[in-house]
């Protein structure tokens, strides 16, 4: 069984430049997540995805938009790069609905991509 | 706004040592409290997710505790091992959806 995985590892990018981050999740998984690590603070939520649809949103402007597929996937896109965007991007799946009922969702998390922009 | 602390930052032990480490997060609105491992250039592992006040949850050599009423949980690793080495990660869900507040991680570094 496959986890999830994200493509590319590594890129690099200058300044304004637009950038898409890919990400498919674990099998049987129908939620995606993205968060962004910077260096030396804890990963932070960018957005969700369910149903095709943007769920809910952190505190990212609007340079950072997304879209999940039929199949589950997703993809990040961040237009106009930034010094300041270079970073970890993590992609995290997860079933609407888990075993804890509560609505709090076991989530699984893909490797990562790194990119810089210089 | 939600904020969710670890102690310490850093940790160094020797093989064999037991060692344990602090989450502190909002003690209103809790649904759930969130364990990861972080091995360096791996994936993020979930530990735990635990629920309940005086929810006491083991894999292994490494349990942890949590206290909702007061906010906060402890991880503990009994016999640290080299292969514990890692950065831990606790979160803490924002709301029912399940988007994940984390804390900026311990890194534990255990010398054989």
């Amino acid at each position: 069984d496959a986890g999830v995985t994200q493509s590319p590892t590594h890129l690099i990018k200058t300044r304004g430049q637009q950038v898409t981050l890919r990400c498919s999740p674990k099998s049987g998984h129908d939620t995606v997540s993205w968060y962004q690590q910077a260096l030396g603070q804890g990963p932070q939520f960018i957005f969700q995805y369910y149903e095709e649809e943007e769920r809910q949103r952190g505190n990212f402007p609007d340079r950072f938009s997304g879209h999940q597929f039929p199949n589950y996937s997703s993809e990040l896109n961040v237009n106009a790069l930034l010094l300041g965007d270079s970073a970890l991007y993590l992609c995290a799946s997860s079933l609407v609905l888990s075993r804890y009922g509560t609505g709090t969702y076991e989530q699984y998390f893909g490797p990562g991509t790194r990119l810089t922009v210089t | 706004i939600l904020n969710v602390e670890q102690s310490p930052q850093s940790l160094h032990v020797q093989e064999g040592d037991s060692t344990n480490f602090t989450c502190s997060f909002p003690s209103s609105n809790f649904y759930a409290l969130h364990w990861y491992r972080w091995e360096t250039a791996k994936s993020p592992e979930a530990l735990f997710v635990m629920t309940l006040n005086g929810d006491e949850k083991k894999k292994g050599r490494i349990s942890a505790t949590l206290n909702t009423k007061e906010g906060y949980s402890y991880l503990y690793i009994k016999g640290s091992q080299p292969e514990d080495s890692a950065t831990y990660l606790c979160a803490f869900p924002s709301g029912s959806q399940g988007n994940l507040i984390f804390g900026k991680g311990t890194k534990l570094s255990v010398k054989p």
